[in-house]
């Protein structure tokens, strides 16, 4: 089945600094990548959608200067959490559908934790 | 506000019963379902989807619809250790892809040997 990437699975920072996390469908053209962020006990919180070669399109309360989205190629769509603070630390999952738009493929997240 | 309503258990069965998730949604113009099962730490992965009023199966598993009421349910038959998750509820809103899905807060489920 369809295989999507993401990388790293956990990261540890200090408060200030940016991080980058990056999603890749492997087998597949991703058209369209999702990214979520949930919090303990909490459920997926869709943050932005990003189609590749356009601007991403954020959902409400998320600040897109602060979670900076590029999806420069079909299968590469990565999430920059700039200046990260401690209220920032969660699981943030990408996913991801092909052409069709019948399946979403989860990545297997990441857990940023910030000091 | 569209939500999506599940009680977060925690849902205990012992092993070989029928455990049976429940969940609401607000959204009456939502079109597609689906039950995730999120082990901890780790992304949901697909287990059913049902878009029609009634019952689908596959395997172990059947979803249950009923747009009227609102309600979309999951039967896990003959209960594994293996089960023991969260299971996460989602819908589509209206118009929406399915990647724009509405997702509940989950219900832990414990499988007791």
């Amino acid at each position: 089945g369809a295989v999507v990437s993401q990388h790293p699975s956990r990261v540890i920072c200090k408060s200030g600094t940016s991080v980058k996390i990056e999603c890749r469908s492997l087998d597949f053209q991703a058209t369209t990548m999702f990214w979520y962020r949930q919090f303990p006990k909490q459920s997926l919180m869709l943050m932005a959608t990003s189609n590749e070669g356009s601007k991403a399109t954020y959902e409400q309360g998320v600040e897109k200067d602060k979670f900076l989205i590029n999806h420069a190629s079909l299968t590469l769509s990565t999430l920059t959490v700039t200046s990260a603070h401690p209220e920032d630390s969660s699981f943030y999952i990408c996913s991801a559908t092909d052409a069709t738009n019948e399946k979403l493929f989860f990545g297997s997240g990441t857990q940023l934790s910030v000091l | 506000q569209k939500e999506v309503e599940q009680n977060s258990g925690p849902l205990s069965v012992p092993e070989g019963a029928i455990a049976s998730l429940n969940c609401t949604y607000s959204d009456r113009g939502s079109q597609s379902f689906f039950w995730y099962r999120q082990y901890s730490g780790k992304s949901p992965e697909l287990i059913m989807f049902i878009y029609s009023n009634g019952d689908k199966e596959d395997g172990r598993f059947t979803a249950q619809l009923n747009k009227a009421s609102q309600y979309v349910s999951l039967l896990i038959r003959d209960s594994q250790p293996s089960d023991s998750a969260t299971y996460l509820c989602a819908v589509t809103a209206y118009g929406g892809s399915q990647g724009n899905l509405i997702f509940g807060k989950g219900t832990k489920l414990s499988v007791k040997p």
